[in-house]
């Protein structure tokens, strides 16, 4: 049972352009969801985060909404640039006692063409 | 601060040989992850430790894997005997709160 999902496998976007990335979760209890980048061999990177109680988060580029009523979280990336391809991750957690346990989607794949 | 440091990079091995991959968390962090990454999976979380203490090895595949954390420095994941398998890439992360920081990975391959 895949409690995040995350539904496009993969996006092609031109540079200067808007890229949104999609999430979407099953489990109410979920209370703050993040974000991360990954570049082929490397380990994935924390970019954004936002807690269940704001409904959007700006971070530069970068802004997180999240739709509680429907289980969705997006990242917006604007603009694009050819260096933001890359691996994206939405990952969320629940109240666990503070051992940062992440439940993560299955990944997007970004490319920004130039 | 070194982030999170895992060895070895890359390790090639045999099927039925013990394969030992080690991590080296953030100072001052609690709570440490083992994940297995392949395409067909993704990032799937193997075991977690809060305070040195395993808290969830769930997702283990099997008896043939184990994961230590000796102290607040050091964990290490250990397959033995490894198979074809196993091959994928293993990461290490390490966090105090929500944000986890994650190692490099390990690629492992089992001939």
């Amino acid at each position: 049972d895949q409690q995040v999902k995350q539904n496009s496998p993969s996006l092609s976007v031109q540079e200067g352009r808007i890229s949104i990335l999609n999430c979407d979760y099953t489990n109410s209890m979920f209370d703050y969801f993040l974000w991360y980048k990954k570049y082929p061999a490397e380990g994935p990177t924390f970019l954004i985060s936002i807690s269940s109680i704001k409904d959007k988060n700006e971070d530069g580029r970068f802004t997180v909404f999240l739709n509680k009523s429907a289980k969705h979280l997006s990242l917006h990336i604007v603009p694009s640039q050819p260096g933001d391809s890359a691996v994206y991750f939405c990952a969320a957690s629940a109240p666990s006692g503070n051992t940062g346990k992440l439940i993560f989607g299955q990944g997007t794949t970004l490319q920004v063409k130039p | 601060d070194a982030g999170v440091i895992q060895s070895p990079r890359h390790e090639v091995t045999e099927m039925g040989q013990e394969v030992t991959l080690r991590c080296k968390p953030i100072s001052g962090h609690n709570s440490l992850f083992w994940y297995r990454q392949t395409m067909m999976r993704g990032l799937e979380l193997l075991i977690y430790f809060n305070n040195n203490v395993p808290i969830d090895d769930s997702g283990m595949p099997e008896d043939r894997f184990s994961a230590k954390m000796p102290n607040a420095s050091f964990s290490t994941l250990k397959i033995q005997p490894s198979e074809p398998r196993d091959s994928a890439v293993y990461f290490c992360a390490s966090s105090k709160q929500n944000i986890q920081y994650f190692g490099a990975g390990t690629r492992l391959s089992v001939l």
